[in-house]
């Protein structure tokens, strides 16, 4: 969905190094959210934001750090890269006035390859 | 604990032929249940959703999926594939306790064949 960007595309990066991902969207929706894409394992979050001033930890945020600029902004930061965090990483939103439970929104992912 | 199965990793079906991915959840909290598509290089796309009111819910590109509270299932079905629908199905559900948050099965990999 052009609506939902994330940069870089792809990102070959080394064992220790910081490395920063970013998701931007115009869709206007309040609600942001981080996921990684495994083979086999599906879709796992790593971190939400239901507003600028709100974030949460999913189920698989140690390693990983995130940073809710604007309400149109959410940002993924690994500290320090590892091998096994080497995955397919997706950004979404979501509008929480949607009536009932709203649909996530996904950007194009980027490809993370940790050396 | 709240989740959903695909219990098939691959489906492979000829064109024309009618279609059906997976999905089972868990009976404990909500069934809210969605179905989203995967095209290679390309981020989820949204499909269908159901929330509550008819078993029987429509979405894009042809694709509908029938809720059925008895066998917990939640199959993503269509009449007659096409090659363009060749692409990676993931069912998931909302998980209560608070928010919008998705638990997403393995994911099916579809392949239809001339």
């Amino acid at each position: 969905d052009a609506d939902v960007t994330q940069t870089p595309r792809n990102r070959i990066t080394k064992t220790g190094k910081r490395i920063m991902l970013e998701c931007s969207q115009t869709k206007g929706h309040d609600r942001m959210y981080w996921y990684r894409q495994d083979p086999g394992l599906g879709l796992r979050l790593i971190y939400y934001s239901f507003d600028v001033k709100d974030i949460n930890k999913g189920e698989i945020s140690d390693g990983y750090s995130v940073s809710r600029q604007a309400q149109a902004k959410f940002s993924l930061s690994l500290e320090s890269a590892i091998p096994n965090q080497t995955a397919l990483y997706f950004c979404a939103t979501s509008d929480s006035r949607t009536a009932g439970w709203e649909t996530q929104y996904f950007g194009p992912g980027t490809r993370l390859l940790v050396l | 604990a709240q989740s959903v199965a695909q219990p098939e990793d691959q489906v492979n079906v000829a064109e024309g032929n009618p279609l059906t991915v997976k999905c089972t959840y868990s009976v404990s909290g909500n069934p809210y249940l969605f179905w989203y598509v995967q095209y290679p290089n390309r981020g989820l796309q949204f499909l269908l959703k159901y929330i509550t009111g008819d078993n029987l819910v429509k979405g894009s590109y042809g694709f509908e999926a029938e809720f059925n509270k008895s066998q917990t299932s939640f199959h993503l079905k269509k009449p007659s594939a096409l090659v363009s629908d060749s692409a990676l199905y993931f069912c998931a559900r909302i998980l209560t306790g608070g928010g919008n948050k998705l638990t997403f099965g393995t994911g099916t990999q579809l392949k239809v064949e001339l």
